[in-house]
């Protein structure tokens, strides 16, 4: 069974770090693309990043670009998103999910307030 | 990359059926055939209904089925059940490693 778990949310002040994790299980990581995917509060889905299945490759929504980064190890079959200077609009519940195959984690909230 | 476009809301009694439609551009639903459709419960994670435009994933009701005509996909649900009641988002892939989502549909069965 495909599981994707993710972790690290929690309430950050603005201007803040976060590190977010996702594990995955059930398939073959090494060999997916996979997705950061966030909603804000009583709000639509928005496509946040991606990264190809070695890592060499990676994708940012001009919302994110250059205040996160993401980041794989296939080792140990996990999925990074490395958040700074945060904002209040940042704040969501962040999905990690494989878009081609259209598995998603449960997702964890991120809270940007002082 | 800008959203596709849903209608906000639409609406159904039970057994009806329903279409949500999902209009892109040549860039993203108009060039790729990876259009997906999620639904999504109250505090609930996205489940895939359908992948590439008009595939059901196994353990889907074939009661929906999807769509897919120049930049338009298209999502419907038959014989409507009261559990069809959610958020229903359409997701392209639109080339380079970025992917657009709907703005999303919220259904509700009368």
């Amino acid at each position: 069974e495909v599981q994707l778990v993710e972790s690290g949310g929690g309430l950050v002040q603005p201007g803040g770090s976060l590190r977010l994790s996702c594990a995955a299980s059930g398939f073959t990581f090494s060999s997916y693309a996979m997705h950061w995917v966030r909603q804000a509060p009583g709000k639509g889905l928005e496509y946040v990043s991606a990264i190809s299945s070695n890592g060499g490759s990676t994708y940012y929504a001009n919302s994110v670009k250059g205040r996160f980064t993401i980041s794989r190890d296939n080792s140990k079959n996990t999925l990074y998103l490395q958040m700074g200077s945060l904002r209040a609009e940042d704040m969501a519940v962040y999905y990690c999910a494989s878009l081609f195959y259209g598995y998603w984690g449960q997702g964890t909230l991120v809270t940007v307030s002082s | 990359q800008s959203a596709l476009t849903q209608p906000a809301s639409v609406s159904g009694s039970p057994g009806q059926s329903i279409t949500i439609s999902c209009t892109g551009t040549s860039s993203d639903v108009g060039s790729y055939n990876l259009v997906s459709w999620y639904q999504q419960h109250p505090g609930k994670a996205p489940k895939l209904m359908i992948y590439e435009g008009s595939k059901r994933p196994s353990g889907v009701s074939n009661r929906f089925s999807g769509f897919k005509s120049g930049n338009t996909a298209s999502l419907t649900i038959s014989g409507l059940q009261a559990e069809d009641e959610a958020d229903y988002y359409c997701c392209s892939y639109a080339g380079s490693s970025s992917w657009v989502f709907g703005g999303g549909t919220k259904l509700t069965v009368l």
